[in-house]
């Protein structure tokens, strides 16, 4: 079956610090790559997506390029900021059957001042 | 607005009733998704529908039930069935099927058993 595998949190920075959360699916085709973020109490926002390997998704500083020889969809910033502590979620929603989206566990991130 | 609101935010339940969580969308989407949220375990599906009149099990739909008589509600209820019910839920939706079709969240409700 389809599974998303992200990294344990908490991740924990200082404001302006490089920030890597990892993330590796598991599915079958090519199926859509999603980041969301959860703020505390909230609901959960899509942050970024890509469709198709090679294909780079970017919002507000935060990137991630879906990478299909290593199955990985990885996000980065290269200088956070303390308003960008949150939880982050890798998803993918599968390129065919059901088309329901599968969530990973989710990764805590941090900001220190 | 075009949006997701679940009602209420906070909901308290004493062992052995049942509680149903609202969920309405004005976004004319046909799929919707309930999912529960633990801490550390992220969300699991707990029931969805992608038409009016048919939904289908989850993979924890044990102690749930639902309902999708119209296109823009999909109620759920927690039963005294469920044995864990204290949780964060989020409803959802999408338009039903497509490359980058991405979910859209309410701001769920958390639900805890006194």
């Amino acid at each position: 079956g389809n599974s998303v595998t992200q990294m344990e949190g908490p991740v924990t920075l200082s404001e302006e610090a490089f920030l890597t959360i990892n993330c590796t699916y598991t599915a079958t085709g090519y199926p859509s790559l999603f980041w969301y973020v959860q703020y505390p109490g909230e609901g959960l926002q899509l942050l970024l997506k890509a469709t198709k390997a090679d294909d780079k998704g970017s919002n507000k500083g935060f990137e991630a390029t879906y990478r299909k020889e290593t199955t990985s969809f990885h996000l980065e910033k290269g200088s956070v900021q303390v308003s960008d502590s949150a939880v982050y979620f890798c998803a993918l929603l599968p390129s065919g059957g059901s088309y329901i989206p599968t969530f990973g566990r989710g990764t805590s991130l941090i900001v220190h001042p | 607005d075009g949006g997701i609101t679940q009602s209420p935010k906070y909901l308290f339940r004493k062992e052995g009733q049942n509680v149903t969580l609202s969920c309405e969308q004005n976004l004319n989407h046909d799929a919707m998704y309930w999912y529960r949220q633990d801490p550390g375990q992220g969300l699991r599906l707990i029931y969805y529908s992608q038409i009016v009149n048919d939904f289908q099990k989850g993979d924890i739909a044990e102690g749930y039930s639902v309902s999708r008589e119209k296109k823009e509600s999909f109620p759920l209820t927690v039963t005294s069935a469920q044995k864990n019910p204290t949780a964060f839920y989020l409803c959802a939706s999408s338009i039903p099927a497509g490359v980058g079709t991405e979910a859209f969240f309410g701001q769920g409700t958390r639900l805890t058993v006194v």
